[in-house]
């Protein structure tokens, strides 16, 4: 079974420019997740979906954030415009109902100059 | 506001020898536990969880302890190997949905 997939693995961006991460879950699985994770810090949550509806997005800065996951299956994190504090690792992760360990992609290393 | 921490950065081991890592969290309505590893470069990757209606659950070669009076947690490695080097997150889940609140992580570095 394929685990969740990232791309891109890395992302190298001036500040002020837009970015966009991509992430394919786990087949079956209908709860995705996006986390940040900051240098030497636990992931922080984002962002989760239930199939294609987003349950929570509170975390999520919605004046430069957006996420979508229009078919319920694979989902686009974007940031614009990217500013300097937003360098960090983008995770994406996902799990079926019921369960509440989430299983994670390798995640988007993204750095703003 | 809730939260969950680690007591120590960084955990020094010897091959061969026992490692245990701490986790201490805040939220008493907390009922799921997770302990991940995370590798270099890579995603966080499952280890093992636990339940707050048990107080002890063992795995291959690891073992988490929770103690709810003083909230908290523990990660037994047994025979620490190099290939455990890593840093390791506990996650804890409040209420049914499926969120979890990560701490901040403990490096371990295995020694030869």
């Amino acid at each position: 079974e394929a685990g969740v997939v990232q791309s891109p693995r890395y992302k190298i961006i001036e500040k002020k420019q837009p970015v966009a991460f991509w992430c394919n879950p786990i087949s079956g699985h209908n709860t995705l997740y996006w986390y940040r994770q900051n240098l030497g810090q636990g992931p922080e949550l984002l962002i989760r979906y239930e199939n294609e509806e987003a349950v929570d997005d509170s975390q999520l800065p919605k004046d430069r954030f957006s996420a979508e996951r229009l078919k319920g299956v694979d989902s686009t994190l974007k940031i614009q415009p990217a500013e300097l504090g937003d360098s960090a690792v983008y995770l994406c992760a996902s799990t079926t109902p019921g369960r509440k360990e989430a299983f994670f992609g390798q995640g988007t290393r993204l750095t703003v100059v | 506001g809730e939260s969950v921490g680690l007591h120590l950065p960084t955990l020094s081991v010897q091959e061969g020898d026992n490692s245990i890592i701490n986790c201490a969290y805040s939220n008493s309505a907390s009922d799921y536990f997770i302990w991940y590893k995370q590798e270099s470069g890579k995603g966080p990757q499952f280890i093992i969880d636990i339940r707050s209606n048990m107080d002890k659950r063992q795995g291959q070669r690891v073992t988490v302890l929770l103690n709810k009076t003083v909230k908290h947690l523990s990660l037994q490695i047994a025979a620490t190997q190099p290939g455990d080097s890593a840093v390791y997150f506990c996650a804890e889940n409040t209420g049914t949905a499926s969120k979890l609140t990560f701490g901040t992580g403990t490096r371990l570095q295995v020694t030869l």
